[in-house]
């Protein structure tokens, strides 16, 4: 079946750090893929998202690029912040919404 | 817009007992879902519906009932709660349920059951 690993954390980095968080994904036909971030004590919020092959998602300068070749979704950004910290999901979708599949996700801490 | 809202945020229950945990959302949109978090496990659907009247069971259903007579609201039902259930629920919406349209959160209910 269809499904989502991504690196497992916790992450520690310094601030100004180069961050890449690994992700590939196993599924049939050609999904969509997100990138979705929790900060603490809150809800999941989209960061950016894929829907075909070659396309580039970015947000608040995090990229990510939709990879057929090597099925695989990283998340990267060139200088992350203390505000950078949060736990990170890489997900799929599938046919609809009711199959979206989320990774386990990857706790990211950042030090000033 | 309060976007998706949730009560309670915090809940502690006996092992056996009932309990209703509330989503609404004011964006009209016709998708909601229940998932679970636990540790190292992502999110995993309970139960979505497609729209008012409308739902079905997603990956870990058992022991969860749901209902949704409006379009706004999607309560998720606790029968008779067991230690098991421990965990963070997460009600989404989203416009429809097309491959890539964004999924909106609320900010979570983190049940005890002892």
């Amino acid at each position: 079946g269809d499904s989502v690993t991504q690196m497992e954390g916790p992450v520690t980095l310094s601030e100004e750090a180069f961050l890449t968080i690994n992700c590939t994904y196993t599924a049939t036909g050609y999904p969509s893929l997100f990138w979705y971030v929790q900060y603490p004590g809150e809800g999941l919020q989209l960061l950016l998202k894929a829907t075909k092959a070659d396309d580039k998602g970015s947000n608040k300068g995090f990229e990510a690029t939709y990879r057929k070749e090597t099925t695989s979704f990283h998340l990267e950004k060139g200088s992350v912040q203390v505000s950078d910290s949060a736990v990170y999901f890489c997900a799929l979708s599938a046919g609809s919404a009711s199959k979206i599949i989320f990774g386990s996700g990857t706790r990211l801490s950042i030090r000033p | 817009n309060a976007g998706v809202t949730q009560t309670p945020k915090f809940q502690v229950l006996k092992t056996g007992q009932s309990m209703t945990l509330q989503c609404a959302q004011d964006m009209n949109h016709e998708y909601m879902s229940w998932y679970r978090q636990d540790p190292g496990m992502g999110l995993r659907l309970i139960h979505y519906s497609v729209g008012a009247g409308i739902t079905d069971q997603g990956e870990v259903p058992n022991g969860y009932n749901v209902s949704r007579s409006t379009t706004e609201d999607f309560p998720l039902r606790l029968l008779s709660a067991a230690p098991s259930q421990t965990s963070v629920y997460f009600c989404a919406s989203s416009y429809s349920p097309a491959l890539a349209d964004e999924q909106f959160f609320g900010p979570g209910t983190r049940l005890t059951v002892l």
